[in-house]
């Protein structure tokens, strides 16, 4: 049990639908984040959010929309995706940015594997 | 772009062996290095969190040192298990905007 869960595990997807990938952490964490991993590349931060601000926005396509209602939840919402979208989508969360990023590790959820087609 | 970079990216031991792998980071702005084990199916787990020059940080049969002058970091696995097959990811907290950059990881396999 990590802590993050992720939801689905797996998606497969047109690139005219709307989904969303959700995430919940019940760690009592601030910091939540969306990383990209595609093949024989290093995992790709995608957004941040600290406190439910959203502080990082790492020149991601607006295809991708990011939501954090709360702390221990975020989503993303996928809308017409290319297939080379098709990667691992993992969640992550950390104790508040500001004081703890330096000391504290981050928590993943186990991913959705995304398929565009 | 800044990079952090793993050697070898991947590797074969036989059980009882003992292995060694390498993270190479920038060393300028440089704040935390840490240390993640990603099994198959699983999510990825924090190993080490290190911040000094000269942080050596042990957990049972693996161990990690720390070189912030020179840009780098070692992890050792003393006696290989076929458990310890994973891949081993490091990520490199380095300056403005506190963003991590992680390497591509080493996949290590362990041959029972």
């Amino acid at each position: 049990e990590t802590g993050v869960t992720q939801t689905p595990r797996h998606l497969v997807m047109g690139m005219t639908n709307k989904k969303s990938l959700k995430c919940e952490q019940h760690l009592g964490h601030n910091a939540m984040y969306w990383y990209k991993q595609s093949a024989k590349k290093p995992l790709e931060l995608m957004f941040v959010y600290n406190f439910k601000e959203q502080t990082e926005n790492n020149s991601v396509p607006s295809r991708f929309s990011p939501e954090c209602p709360n702390s221990s939840h975020l989503f993303l919402h996928l809308h017409t995706l290319q297939p080379e979208d098709s990667a691992l989508y993992l969640c992550a969360s950390s104790q508040d940015r500001a004081l703890a990023v330096v000391r504290s590790p981050l928590h993943f959820g186990n991913g959705t594997r995304l398929t565009v087609t | 772009i800044l990079n952090v970079e793993q050697s070898p990216q991947s590797l074969h031991v036989q059980e009882g062996d003992s292995t060694n792998f390498t993270c190479s980071f920038p060393s300028s702005n440089f704040y935390a290095l840490h240390w993640y084990r990603w099994e198959t199916a699983k999510s990825p787990e924090a190993l080490f969190v290190m911040t000094l020059n000269g942080d050596e940080k042990k957990k049972g049969r693996i161990s990690a040192t720390l070189n912030t002058k020179e840009g780098y970091s070692y992890l050792y696995i003393k006696g290989s298990q076929p458990e310890d097959s994973a891949t081993y990811l490091c990520a490199s907290l380095l300056g403005a905007g506190n963003q991590f950059y992680f390497g591509t990881g080493t996949s290590l396999t362990v041959i029972p």
